[in-house]
């Protein structure tokens, strides 16, 4: 089976400009996870959705990011404007139902560097 | 606020060692618990997932153990190659939470 795939694999924008990171989960998984790395932490949970509803959006920095899954499938992360801070690796995980409840798979992740 | 600890930050051994990877967390109110691998520059790649009611998996030469009353998970590598080269991360499922990553173990095997 095709594994969670993202786009871009990488992007470099200056402060305050917008980017936007694309994620298909994998084929009939109605979780979706995006978590935000910063270099030497492990990741942190961002936002999570069940189909095309948010489940947890509790450390999502709501003033400059915003995300969306249209029809439960594909989502899409955007900040605007972006910080220096925001520097860092943003993942997509995706999990099903079922036997394996729970089980995250991860895409290959969008490194963001902002100068 | 859950916490997950994990100890040691790194370590470097000499190839064909046994070697254990240590996890702690503040909250045993937990669903299950998941051990992952990253390579640099890459994304997170899934060992083993334990559920609360289970003791231990295994997967080859990998065995991940749960203690839910202590708050701990430790994964085992059986000797070890230089392919097992990565960063090592736990992240336990919290009832009424969410996974909460632990900071990851970086892993060297010299060969």
């Amino acid at each position: 089976e095709a594994g969670v795939a993202q786009s871009p694999r990488y992007k470099i924008i200056e402060k305050r400009q917008s980017v936007a990171f694309w994620c298909n989960p994998i084929s009939g998984h109605a979780t979706l996870y995006w978590y935000q790395q910063i270099l030497g932490q492990g990741p942190k949970l961002l936002i999570q959705f069940q189909n095309n509803g948010v489940v947890d959006d509790s450390q999502l920095p709501k003033d400059r990011f915003s995300a969306e899954r249209l029809k439960g499938v594909d989502s899409t992360l955007k900040i605007q404007p972006a910080k220096l801070e925001d520097s860092a690796v943003y993942l997509c995980a995706s999990s099903s139902t079922g036997i394996k409840y729970y089980e995250q798979y991860f895409g290959p992740g969008t490194r963001l560097t902002v100068t | 606020k859950q916490e997950v600890t994990q100890i040691p930050a790194a370590l470097s051994v000499p190839e064909g060692e046994n070697l254990v990877l240590n996890c702690s967390f503040t909250d045993s109110a937990i669903y299950n618990l998941q051990w992952f691998r990253q390579d640099p520059g890459k994304g997170l790649t899934s060992l083993l997932l334990i559920q609360s009611s289970q003791r231990e998996q295994t997967s080859g030469r990998l065995n991940a153990s749960l203690d839910k009353s202590s708050g701990r998970s430790t994964l085992y590598i059986a000797a070890s190659q230089p392919g097992d080269s990565a960063t090592y991360l736990c992240a336990p499922f919290f009832y009424g939470q969410n996974f909460v990553f632990g900071p990851g173990t970086r892993l060297s095997v010299l060969p």
